[in-house]
């Protein structure tokens, strides 16, 4: 297995420009979740999904959003870039929730100037 | 969200135990215990998690308190690779509106020496 694949690695974006960052599970998994880890800090839940079709705000959704048509990928978009945007982003599923392990893809770290 | 405390860093030297600990007050009856860490430059990756009772895998230990308002995670002999950040987490179950979502703190930055 892959596990949590993300792409692209690095990119950097210009204000007011879009973009969708791509995360892909083989696990199965119906749980997923898109976080942002911001310099020196822990990470915060963007958007999560419990499964296809079914999404939900996290702390902090203001100028992303997300789609969930399949149980294998749960795209993030980014409308309007902004500089506090600027930020790593981690890609995360898991099986079900309480006991089990959450696995993270490698991020994605996207600059916006 | 019941929240956690750790200290912001810790140093050890390789080839030693290392024991990180975490105050969860607030806890809940129904909270796991879940302990991640990040390697510079990578995403976070599971370490151990419990419940009530002590908790051994090839990675760690973890110690928890009788009345589970702290913990303990213990690497018996740490190495250079062991160099990371450390997060202690209560996971939440689903149900409600948490869907299992983990919540970060700034966590404990563990330095190992050679």
């Amino acid at each position: 297995n892959a596990g949590v694949t993300q792409t692209p690695k690095f990119r950097i974006l210009k204000i007011g420009q879009s973009m969708t960052l791509q995360c892909t599970q083989d696990m199965n998994h119906n749980y997923m979740y898109w976080y942002r880890q911001d310099p020196g800090m822990g990470l915060k839940l963007i958007y999560y999904s419990v499964g296809a079709g079914i999404t939900d705000k996290g702390e902090v959704p203001n100028g992303y959003n997300v789609s969930r048509s399949t149980t294998e990928d749960f795209p993030l978009r980014l409308e309007l870039a902004a500089p506090s945007q600027t930020s790593v982003y981690f890609c995360a599923s898991r099986l079900r929730v309480g006991a089990d392990t959450q696995y993270f893809g490698p991020g994605t770290r996207l600059t916006v100037l | 969200d019941a929240k956690t405390t750790q200290p912001n860093s810790m140093e050890s030297n390789e080839e030693e135990p290392v024991h990180l600990p975490c105050n969860h007050s607030t806890i809940s009856g129904t909270d796991y215990i879940h302990w991640y860490r990040q390697l510079p430059s990578q995403g976070p990756e599971y370490v151990i998690h419990g419940l009530t009772s002590n908790v051994n895998n090839r990675m760690a230990s973890l110690a928890i308190a009788e009345d589970r308002k702290s913990s303990t995670l213990i690497l018996h002999r740490a190495t250079l690779r062991d160099a990371a950040v450390y997060y202690c987490i209560l996971g939440t179950n689903a149900g409600g509106t948490s869907y299992g979502k983990l919540t970060f703190g700034q966590g404990t930055i563990l330095t190992v020496h050679p």
